[in-house]
């Protein structure tokens, strides 16, 4: 069977480094970017969220930059703390969709003590 | 506030069986979705609303049927259950007043489905 999605892509960092998880979007017609967070046994949990009028959006020690050019969006996590890990998803809107969703595949947080 | 809740946590069925998924929210949110998560990938999307008394299908339609009751509950039913939807199923609510705006999708806790 498909193994492909079993095995997320895994970002280990050392407490107190800063993070950066990226995503590759695949519509250029995309005009909404959200960033989720998922703790194991949970739901995802909104971070942030980017519209393609912006390249740059802050919030609390997190950071969405966009490049519309490259199809990219990643998130910066500053000072990562335990708590920081989980699983990390981008979402993506096409301007024709509505407000539904299509998301990516998730990049694993493991932060080290 | 709880948010969005979702009920049963946990389900065992086995093939042929069916079973009613609830969701309800308290944020008076018109649109609600369903959304089912395999392991160790991301979520594709069954069915939503984008307001009471209308649905429409998602990407992984076949084989679920839902039911807006009302505003606050969007239900999600698995008619003859197969091992190929042993998954997470995840509800989902957002503002979004109409089809073209954009609003944050809010989500539930999940429910875990094995089918047997």
């Amino acid at each position: 069977g498909e193994s492909v999605g079993l095995h997320l892509p895994t970002l280990s960092v050392q407490e107190g480094d800063n993070s950066i998880i990226n995503c590759a979007y695949s519509n250029s017609a995309s005009d909404y970017f959200i960033w989720y967070k998922q703790e194991s046994g949970k739901g995802p949990q909104f971070i942030i969220d980017i519209r393609s009028n912006m390249d740059k959006r802050q919030g609390q020690r997190v950071t969405v930059l966009l490049n519309k050019t490259v199809k990219h969006l990643s998130l910066q996590i500053a000072a990562t703390q335990p708590g920081d890990s989980a699983v990390y998803f981008c979402a993506e809107n096409y301007n024709n969709a509505g407000n539904m969703l299509t998301f990516g595949g998730g990049t694993r947080l493991m932060v080290k003590p | 506030n709880a948010g969005v809740t979702q009920t049963p946590k946990f389900q065992v069925l086995k093939t042929g069986q069916s079973m009613t998924l609830q969701c309800a929210q308290d944020m008076n949110h018109n649109s609600m979705y369903w959304y089912r998560q395999d392991p160790g990938m991301g979520l594709r999307l069954i069915y939503y609303s984008a307001s009471e008394g209308t649905t429409d299908k998602g990407e992984v339609p076949n084989g679920y049927n839902v039911s807006r009751l009302n505003k606050r509950e969007f239900s999600l039913r698995l008619e003859s259950a197969a091992p190929s939807q042993t998954s997470v199923y995840f509800c989902a609510s957002s503002e979004a007043p109409s089809l073209s705006s954009k609003e944050t999708q809010y989500f539930g806790p999940g429910t875990r489905l094995l089918v047997l």
